[in-house]
Protein backbone atom coordinates (compact mmCIF):
# COMPACT_ATOMS: atom_id res chain seq x y z
CA UNK A 1 0.00 0.00 0.00
CA UNK A 2 1.25 3.55 -0.94
CA UNK A 3 1.66 5.37 1.84
CA UNK A 4 3.18 7.80 4.12
CA UNK A 5 4.26 6.89 7.67
CA UNK A 6 5.23 8.28 10.73
CA UNK A 7 6.71 7.79 14.00
CA UNK A 8 5.95 8.15 16.47
CA UNK A 9 2.05 9.08 16.37
CA UNK A 10 1.33 10.78 19.91
CA UNK A 11 4.54 12.15 22.23
CA UNK A 12 4.71 14.11 25.64
CA UNK A 13 8.01 14.82 26.53
CA UNK A 14 9.76 17.75 28.62
CA UNK A 15 11.95 20.91 27.62
CA UNK A 16 14.69 20.57 26.07
CA UNK A 17 14.73 16.65 25.59
CA UNK A 18 16.32 16.18 22.18
CA UNK A 19 13.50 13.83 20.09
CA UNK A 20 13.25 13.23 16.81
CA UNK A 21 10.25 12.28 14.54
CA UNK A 22 10.15 10.15 12.02
CA UNK A 23 8.76 9.62 8.24
CA UNK A 24 8.84 7.95 5.58
CA UNK A 25 7.14 6.88 2.21
CA UNK A 26 7.09 4.23 0.15
CA UNK A 27 5.80 5.86 -3.64
CA UNK A 28 9.81 7.00 -4.08
CA UNK A 29 9.10 10.23 -4.20
CA UNK A 30 11.27 12.66 -4.58
CA UNK A 31 9.72 15.86 -2.63
CA UNK A 32 8.81 15.49 1.05
CA UNK A 33 8.21 18.11 3.66
CA UNK A 34 7.14 18.98 7.57
CA UNK A 35 4.61 20.76 8.37
CA UNK A 36 2.89 21.86 11.55
CA UNK A 37 -0.34 22.38 12.32
CA UNK A 38 -1.82 24.94 14.49
CA UNK A 39 -5.34 25.94 15.79
CA UNK A 40 -6.07 29.18 13.55
CA UNK A 41 -2.80 29.22 11.79
CA UNK A 42 -3.34 26.54 9.78
CA UNK A 43 -0.47 24.30 8.48
CA UNK A 44 2.90 26.00 7.96
CA UNK A 45 5.67 24.40 6.23
CA UNK A 46 8.85 23.49 8.58
CA UNK A 47 11.24 22.46 6.20
CA UNK A 48 11.25 20.59 2.61
CA UNK A 49 13.38 18.44 0.59
CA UNK A 50 13.77 18.52 -3.26
CA UNK A 51 15.96 15.19 -2.97
CA UNK A 52 18.64 13.20 -1.08
CA UNK A 53 21.02 15.49 0.46
CA UNK A 54 18.67 18.57 -0.70
CA UNK A 55 17.02 20.53 2.14
CA UNK A 56 16.04 23.91 2.60
CA UNK A 57 13.93 25.96 5.09
CA UNK A 58 10.26 26.84 4.83
CA UNK A 59 8.06 29.36 6.61
CA UNK A 60 8.80 28.42 10.26
CA UNK A 61 12.25 26.42 10.67
CA UNK A 62 13.25 27.94 13.40
CA UNK A 63 13.84 25.08 16.80
CA UNK A 64 13.90 22.60 14.06
CA UNK A 65 16.35 20.50 12.09
CA UNK A 66 15.88 18.09 8.78
CA UNK A 67 18.01 15.04 6.61
CA UNK A 68 17.18 13.93 3.73
CA UNK A 69 20.04 10.41 3.82
CA UNK A 70 17.96 8.63 1.84
CA UNK A 71 15.16 8.81 -0.57
CA UNK A 72 12.52 7.05 1.27
CA UNK A 73 13.23 9.15 4.97
CA UNK A 74 13.01 12.28 6.11
CA UNK A 75 13.11 12.54 10.03
CA UNK A 76 12.68 15.70 11.89
CA UNK A 77 14.74 16.53 14.77
CA UNK A 78 13.85 18.63 17.84
CA UNK A 79 17.58 19.62 19.30
CA UNK A 80 15.71 21.26 22.26
CA UNK A 81 11.95 21.33 22.18
CA UNK A 82 10.08 24.30 23.68
CA UNK A 83 6.32 24.38 24.67
CA UNK A 84 5.70 26.62 21.64
CA UNK A 85 6.95 23.90 20.10
CA UNK A 86 3.26 21.50 21.05
CA UNK A 87 1.63 21.26 17.70
CA UNK A 88 0.31 18.80 15.08
CA UNK A 89 3.23 17.57 12.65
CA UNK A 90 2.60 16.46 9.31
CA UNK A 91 5.29 14.98 6.96
CA UNK A 92 4.45 14.84 3.47
CA UNK A 93 5.76 13.73 -0.08
CA UNK A 94 4.77 14.30 -3.47
CA UNK A 95 6.28 12.55 -6.69
CA UNK A 96 8.42 15.99 -7.21
CA UNK A 97 9.31 19.14 -7.43
CA UNK A 98 6.93 20.07 -10.14
CA UNK A 99 4.02 18.41 -8.78
CA UNK A 100 4.28 19.39 -5.33
CA UNK A 101 0.42 20.27 -5.30
CA UNK A 102 -0.42 16.72 -4.82
CA UNK A 103 1.09 15.99 -1.36
CA UNK A 104 0.51 13.14 0.08
CA UNK A 105 0.48 13.16 4.02
CA UNK A 106 1.47 10.96 6.83
CA UNK A 107 -1.03 10.63 9.89
CA UNK A 108 0.08 13.40 11.78
CA UNK A 109 2.30 13.59 15.20
CA UNK A 110 0.96 14.96 18.25
CA UNK A 111 3.48 16.47 20.50
CA UNK A 112 3.47 17.90 23.60
CA UNK A 113 6.09 19.40 25.15
CA UNK A 114 5.88 20.42 28.93
CA UNK B 1 -1.87 40.29 6.40
CA UNK B 2 -2.18 36.18 5.96
CA UNK B 3 -0.72 35.62 2.67
CA UNK B 4 -3.71 33.02 2.21
CA UNK B 5 -6.92 34.09 4.40
CA UNK B 6 -10.29 32.10 4.31
CA UNK B 7 -13.07 32.56 6.71
CA UNK B 8 -13.23 29.79 9.19
CA UNK B 9 -16.63 29.11 9.67
CA UNK B 10 -18.14 27.12 10.89
CA UNK B 11 -20.67 27.13 8.35
CA UNK B 12 -23.81 24.35 9.32
CA UNK B 13 -25.90 23.50 6.84
CA UNK B 14 -28.44 20.99 6.23
CA UNK B 15 -28.37 18.06 3.93
CA UNK B 16 -28.59 18.97 0.71
CA UNK B 17 -28.00 22.58 0.82
CA UNK B 18 -25.23 24.63 -1.72
CA UNK B 19 -22.72 25.68 0.08
CA UNK B 20 -19.66 28.29 -1.37
CA UNK B 21 -16.47 29.14 0.27
CA UNK B 22 -14.09 31.78 -0.65
CA UNK B 23 -10.27 31.89 -0.17
CA UNK B 24 -8.06 35.32 -1.10
CA UNK B 25 -4.64 35.32 -1.98
CA UNK B 26 -2.39 38.22 -1.14
CA UNK B 27 0.47 37.51 -3.91
CA UNK B 28 -0.24 38.32 -7.32
CA UNK B 29 2.39 36.13 -8.00
CA UNK B 30 0.71 32.97 -6.67
CA UNK B 31 0.28 30.95 -9.93
CA UNK B 32 -1.16 27.59 -8.88
CA UNK B 33 -4.51 27.12 -6.75
CA UNK B 34 -5.63 24.30 -5.03
CA UNK B 35 -8.28 22.59 -2.40
CA UNK B 36 -7.55 20.28 0.39
CA UNK B 37 -9.80 18.40 2.29
CA UNK B 38 -9.16 17.95 5.98
CA UNK B 39 -11.28 15.75 8.04
CA UNK B 40 -11.32 15.68 11.93
CA UNK B 41 -7.68 15.21 13.42
CA UNK B 42 -6.66 13.25 10.36
CA UNK B 43 -4.56 14.08 7.89
CA UNK B 44 -5.02 16.33 4.55
CA UNK B 45 -5.92 14.96 0.99
CA UNK B 46 -5.85 17.22 -2.51
CA UNK B 47 -9.83 17.70 -3.36
CA UNK B 48 -9.36 19.44 -6.78
CA UNK B 49 -7.18 22.01 -8.87
CA UNK B 50 -8.58 25.33 -9.60
CA UNK B 51 -7.98 26.46 -12.90
CA UNK B 52 -8.27 29.42 -14.63
CA UNK B 53 -11.69 28.89 -16.76
CA UNK B 54 -12.86 27.15 -13.50
CA UNK B 55 -13.49 23.33 -13.13
CA UNK B 56 -15.71 20.77 -11.92
CA UNK B 57 -15.56 17.57 -10.40
CA UNK B 58 -19.13 15.84 -9.78
CA UNK B 59 -20.90 18.33 -6.74
CA UNK B 60 -17.77 20.01 -6.60
CA UNK B 61 -17.37 23.28 -8.37
CA UNK B 62 -13.55 25.42 -7.71
CA UNK B 63 -13.19 28.74 -9.22
CA UNK B 64 -10.60 31.51 -9.79
CA UNK B 65 -10.70 35.21 -9.90
CA UNK B 66 -7.40 36.71 -10.41
CA UNK B 67 -8.46 40.08 -10.58
CA UNK B 68 -9.68 39.86 -7.30
CA UNK B 69 -7.42 37.79 -6.10
CA UNK B 70 -9.76 34.75 -4.82
CA UNK B 71 -10.53 31.55 -5.50
CA UNK B 72 -13.78 29.63 -4.43
CA UNK B 73 -15.52 26.36 -3.50
CA UNK B 74 -19.00 25.23 -3.87
CA UNK B 75 -20.70 22.04 -3.20
CA UNK B 76 -24.28 21.82 -4.52
CA UNK B 77 -26.46 18.49 -2.63
CA UNK B 78 -24.34 18.46 0.47
CA UNK B 79 -24.12 14.91 2.09
CA UNK B 80 -23.48 14.39 5.19
CA UNK B 81 -19.86 12.84 4.23
CA UNK B 82 -19.21 16.14 3.17
CA UNK B 83 -18.41 17.61 7.31
CA UNK B 84 -14.63 18.32 6.90
CA UNK B 85 -12.61 21.69 7.05
CA UNK B 86 -11.64 22.64 4.04
CA UNK B 87 -8.29 23.79 2.93
CA UNK B 88 -7.15 26.21 0.23
CA UNK B 89 -4.26 25.91 -0.96
CA UNK B 90 -1.67 28.61 -2.82
CA UNK B 91 1.30 27.88 -5.25
CA UNK B 92 4.05 30.85 -6.25
CA UNK B 93 5.06 30.70 -9.67
CA UNK B 94 8.68 29.72 -8.67
CA UNK B 95 8.06 28.33 -5.14
CA UNK B 96 8.70 25.32 -4.27
CA UNK B 97 6.37 25.52 -1.13
CA UNK B 98 2.81 25.30 -0.85
CA UNK B 99 1.04 28.22 1.15
CA UNK B 100 -2.26 26.78 2.97
CA UNK B 101 -5.19 28.79 4.10
CA UNK B 102 -6.17 28.06 8.04
CA UNK B 103 -9.08 26.16 6.42
CA UNK B 104 -13.12 26.61 6.55
CA UNK B 105 -14.90 24.22 8.69
CA UNK B 106 -17.86 22.78 7.20
CA UNK B 107 -20.91 20.56 9.18
CA UNK B 108 -23.40 19.38 6.92
CA UNK B 109 -26.38 18.46 9.28
CA UNK B 110 -29.28 15.66 8.62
Amino acid sequence: EAQVTQNPRYLITVTGKKLTVTCSQNMNHEYMSWYRQDPGLGLRQIYYSMNVEVTDKGDVPEGYKVSRKEKRNFPLILESPSPNQTSLYFCASSLSGTAIYEQYFGPGTRLTVT
Amino acid sequence: RKEVEQDPGPFNVPEGATVAFNCTYSNSASQSFFWYRQDCRKEPKLLMSVYSSGNEDGRFTAQLNRASQYISLLIRDSKLSDSATYLCVVIKSSARQLTFGSGTQLTVLP
